[in-house]
């Protein structure tokens, strides 16, 4: 797989319920970001995770990383309508400040 | 909470024009990139500017492409001869400072460039 592809492709769930999107890379990095992307819209900064942190909250936002496995996870609790969107994780390498997107989940919550 | 702004949200352009993309960045940030999202692909990077010159560049970005920071506030992509493919999202980002180890960027809306 390429550089920072999430799986699934596509997710839908009811409200209250949690989602989790996987995401995958290939080289090594020093952190990784999770974006979200409304339809049509920009892209909003959700969180970011360094190398060397395994696991990180934010509000309902739960992100884990195992650099061993080359993984991360975006974990989001009791989701709302409101979370209906595309989310891309993103590697950053950490010279150049270049960003690697992935292909995104794009995830249904259903009221 | 600061944003930053590209202008405009909307172009439509006839194929061989030139086109300028505006984009303000937050005014503290140091790092400003410019990203591309083809309809349904990934987003991806185009280049990278800091201390007015560019830091890295894509394959994508040749020499149709160029940036400027004209004044203390803008960063503008300029395509010289668009072409059909050149048609995508085209987001502006800037960040507080490079390593991003405890940073995250932050993109502006983004300006939907058609080329017909």
């Amino acid at each position: 797989s390429q550089q920072g592809e999430e799986d699934p492709q596509a997710l839908s769930i009811q409200e209250g319920e949690n989602a989790t999107m996987n995401c995958s890379y290939k080289t090594s990095i020093n952190n990784l970001q999770w974006y979200r992307q409304n339809s049509g819209r920009g892209l909003v900064h959700l969180i970011l995770i360094r190398s060397n942190e395994r696991e990180k909250h934010s509000g309902r936002l739960r992100v884990t990383l195992d650099t061993s496995k080359k993984s991360s996870s975006l974990l989001i609790t009791a989701s709302r309508a409101a979370d209906t969107a595309s989310y891309f994780c993103a590697t950053d390498e950490g010279n150049t400040g270049k960003l690697i997107f992935g292909q995104g989940t794009t995830l249904q919550v259903k009221p | 909470e600061p944003e930053v702004t590209q202008t405009p949200s909307h172009q439509v352009t006839q194929m061989g024009q030139e086109v300028i993309l505006r984009c303000v960045p937050i005014s503290n940030h140091l790092y400003f990139y410019w990203y591309r999202q083809i309809l349904g692909q990934k987003v991806e990077f185009l280049v990278s500017f800091y201390n007015n010159e560019i830091s890295e560049k894509s394959e994508i970005f040749d020499d149709q492409f160029s940036v400027e920071r004209p004044d203390g506030s803008n960063f503008t992509l300029k395509i010289r001869s668009t072409k059909l493919e050149d048609s995508a999202m085209y987001f502006c980002a800037s960040s507080e400072r490079r390593p991003i180890g405890n940073y995250g960027y932050t993109f502006g809306s983004g300006t939907r460039l058609t080329v017909v």
